[in-house]
């Protein structure tokens, strides 16, 4: 079945950097794009970044463009998330999720970046 | 960005009986390959969210048939027929017609 694991999430100083993971198994990791979606503490979901499925596009929330960096390794099944100059308003649980076209069908359990002094 | 807009923020409902959730956007969703990227997806507490719904109407594997979605353009409607203590939790709308993706701010479901 479809799993998608991240990791990397904890607690990190403003203006530091943390970089997420993503392992996938169960699909054909190389045949799809790929996303990753925050959610701060008690509230709603927001898009933050987008791979197509060979890494040929990458697209940002306007957020985090310019500091985060998402990129994928075909070859490990991994997608990965690098964030640098850190803020507080970055403090959310991370999802990686699948793409199979124009939405979002597995995510998964999430990781928890806090964003504090 | 498309606006998505979820009403009501909240909704009480009583075990048994149906429920209804409206989205709608701030411009259609018809995307230039002729399908509506309109997805419903549940947020049980504590859990990761979940899709229910993808295409307007086109529910997932393992969803119960209590759940079906509707609408068309920038009107979009969830119903729950009949509601079960399971059900409750946040239930987002998100399109992907357009970029970026968009979510609606949810509505949350709790039972009276």
């Amino acid at each position: 079945q479809v799993q998608l694991v991240e990791s990397g999430g904890g607690v990190v100083q403003p203006g530091g950097s943390l970089r997420l993971s993503c392992a996938a198994s169960g699909f054909t990791f190389s045949t799809y794009a790929m996303h990753w979606v925050r959610q701060a503490p008690g509230k709603g979901l927001e898009w933050v970044a987008f791979i197509w499925y060979d890494g040929s596009d990458k697209k940002y929330a306007d957020s985090v463009k310019g500091r985060f960096t998402i990129s994928r390794d075909n070859s490990k099944n991994t997608v990965y998330l690098q964030m640098n100059s850190l803020r507080a308003e970055d403090t959310a649980v991370y999802y990686c999720v699948r793409d199979p076209g124009g939405s979002f069908d597995y995510w998964g359990q999430g990781t928890l970046v806090t964003v504090s002094s | 960005d498309v606006v998505m807009t979820q009403s009501p923020l909240s909704l009480p409902v009583t075990l048994g009986q149906p429920a209804s959730f409206s989205c709608r956007s701030s411009q259609s969703l018809v995307h230039s390959d002729g399908n509506t990227y309109l997805n419903w997806f549940q947020q049980r507490p504590g859990q990761s969210p979940r899709r229910l719904i993808y295409k307007v109407s086109n529910r997932d594997s393992g969803v119960p048939d209590r759940f079906s979605g509707s609408g068309s353009g920038t009107d979009f409607t969830l119903e729950i027929s009949r509601v079960e203590a399971d059900d409750v939790g946040v239930y987002y709308c998100m399109q992907g017609a357009h970029w970026p993706p968009t979510f609606g701010g949810g509505t949350k479901v709790e039972i009276k």
